[in-house]
């Protein structure tokens, strides 16, 4: 069963920039398939931020900010969710989800902005 | 304005059966495959369940093949899930969410509802 691995926590200091990680597991390479990241506050439903594949095949959700950014670290084997400027509201918990066959959810970073 | 109004959680006991709904509303419903996630209290996100736009292909995630049945109705922009069987390990709330595309493919849950909250319990 394909894992994707996210650190329980994250923090980084306002205004600073964030750099959120969502490692496969070993038998999948994370160079062959779209990383998704949503954004999830308390109390409230998911929201979908981008998905990444290549500097050439990404997309922004609706009303997100490009401040929020994805790339792939290919020697980690890891999606990652880059946040720059960051801001109160950004506090929050971080999702990523891939689909090897159905879809996989990564277990969650809950992000401090300090 | 996009709406996914999901509703019919409540508390069940243990092998009882729940009908969730979801009613859609600033879209085209029938363009749009529709999915299922679940999240236990304090946990993270898990997929249950997708259904293609028309209605005529559906998946599932192992845990609940052949406990949870996903359907549609276009006419009504409400999708459906059906759980039977529940157990206290399927306590959680459940989300639908849209897909960005009529096809179950590979792409993202671009809107969610609010979610219904489904306790089983004796």
């Amino acid at each position: 069963q394909p894992v994707l691995t996210q650190p329980p926590s994250s923090s980084a200091s306002l205004g600073e920039s964030a750099r959120l990680t969502c490692t496969l597991s070993s038998n999948i390479n994370v160079v062959n398939y779209k990383i998704y990241w949503y954004q999830q506050k308390p109390g409230s439903p998911p929201r979908y931020l981008l998905y990444y594949n290549s500097d050439s095949d990404k997309g922004q959700g609706a009303g997100i900010p490009s401040r929020f950014s994805g790339s792939k670290d290919a020697s980690a084997n890891a999606g990652i969710l880059l946040i720059s400027g960051l801001q109160s509201d950004d506090e929050a918990d971080y999702y990523c989800m891939f689909w090897p066959s159905n879809v996989v959810f990564g277990g969650g970073t809950k992000l401090t902005v300090l | 304005e996009l709406q996914l109004l999901e509703s019919g959680g409540g508390l069940v006991q243990p092998g009882g059966s729940l009908r969730l709904s979801c009613v859609a509303s600033g879209f085209t419903f029938s363009n749009y495959a529709m999915t299922w996630v679940r999240q236990a209290p304090g946990r993270g996100l898990e997929w249950v369940s997708a259904i293609s736009g028309s209605g005529g292909n559906t998946y599932y995630a192992d845990l609940v093949m052949g406990q949870f049945t996903v359907s549609r109705d276009n006419y009504e922009n409400t999708v459906y899930l059906q759980m039977n069987n529940l157990g206290v390990e399927d306590t959680a709330v459940y989300y639908c969410a849209r897909f960005s595309t009529e096809l179950v493919v590979v792409t993202a849950f671009d809107f969610w509802g609010q979610g219904t909250l489904v306790t089983v319990s004796s």
